[in-house]
């Protein structure tokens, strides 16, 4: 079946230490965005890319950093220097259809607890 | 700039209740596609509806129909005859998109959670 694979759905993380959450699309869309949700802050674009090996930051990059070295694959490492990492993290892919528009899709999310 | 509101942070109703959710946005571009989301207690977002700017007319699908109109930048969602199974945070966002081809990113407002009780 088509869609985004989001993993893990759950991940604990040691104060200090650097993780990656996976994101995989088999969409062949070529735009892919992660956000991050926080209870009652709506969701936050971190990161997107629109192209393999471009990528920009969004609202919140700082403590992030992304990859986009494949079309189906944007990862995203959560640094030590994100100082509240403990989130909800969506990643996303979107696909542009002239005369239709714009249709995004969402993976399930990770949950990302700091121990 | 982009911005989406959703001034309505909680709403309860009593399962049969109509309830309209609220969304107002703020764009510069002519064109632009809005969309509503559904986030059940599980956490992924799952998609409801998506609109072109060009395109005002108004659409039911089954219990929920969207109001969307450009002179007050709005883009309500009512369900009809709510459910327990309806209870969740839904978001509105907005996308502003190149004609062209270039993407634009989905902006979201803060979500408004929707509790149906029996």
């Amino acid at each position: 079946d088509g869609g985004i694979t989001q993993s893990p759905k759950y991940l604990f993380r040691k104060e200090g230490q650097n993780v990656t959450l996976s994101c995989e699309q088999n969409l062949n869309h070529d735009a892919m965005y992660w956000y991050r949700q926080d209870p009652g802050q709506g969701l936050r674009l971190i990161y997107y890319s629109q192209i393999v090996n471009d990528f920009q930051k969004g609202d919140i990059a700082e403590g992030y950093s992304v990859s986009r070295e494949k079309k189906e694959s944007f990862p995203l490492t959560v640094t030590s220097a994100q100082k509240n990492p403990t989130a909800f993290y969506l990643c996303a892919s979107s696909i542009f259809i002239r005369d239709r528009g714009l249709s995004a899709f969402f993976g399930q999310g990770t949950r990302l607890t700091v121990v | 700039a982009q911005k989406v509101t959703q001034a309505q942070t909680e709403i309860s109703v009593v399962e049969k209740e109509d309830v309209t959710l609220d969304c107002v946005y703020e764009t510069r571009d002519t064109t632009y596609y809005l969309f509503w989301y559904k986030q059940p207690p599980s956490g992924e977002l799952v998609f409801l509806i998506r609109r072109n700017s060009f395109d005002e007319q108004n659409e039911i699908s089954g219990r929920y129909s969207w109001n969307f109109q450009k002179s007050t930048s709005s883009f309500n969602f009512t369900i009809t005859a709510s459910q327990v199974v309806d209870s969740a945070v839904y978001f509105c966002a907005l996308s502003e998109s190149n004609y062209g081809g270039s993407q634009g990113n989905l902006i979201f407002g803060k979500g408004t959670k929707l509790s149906v009780k029996p």
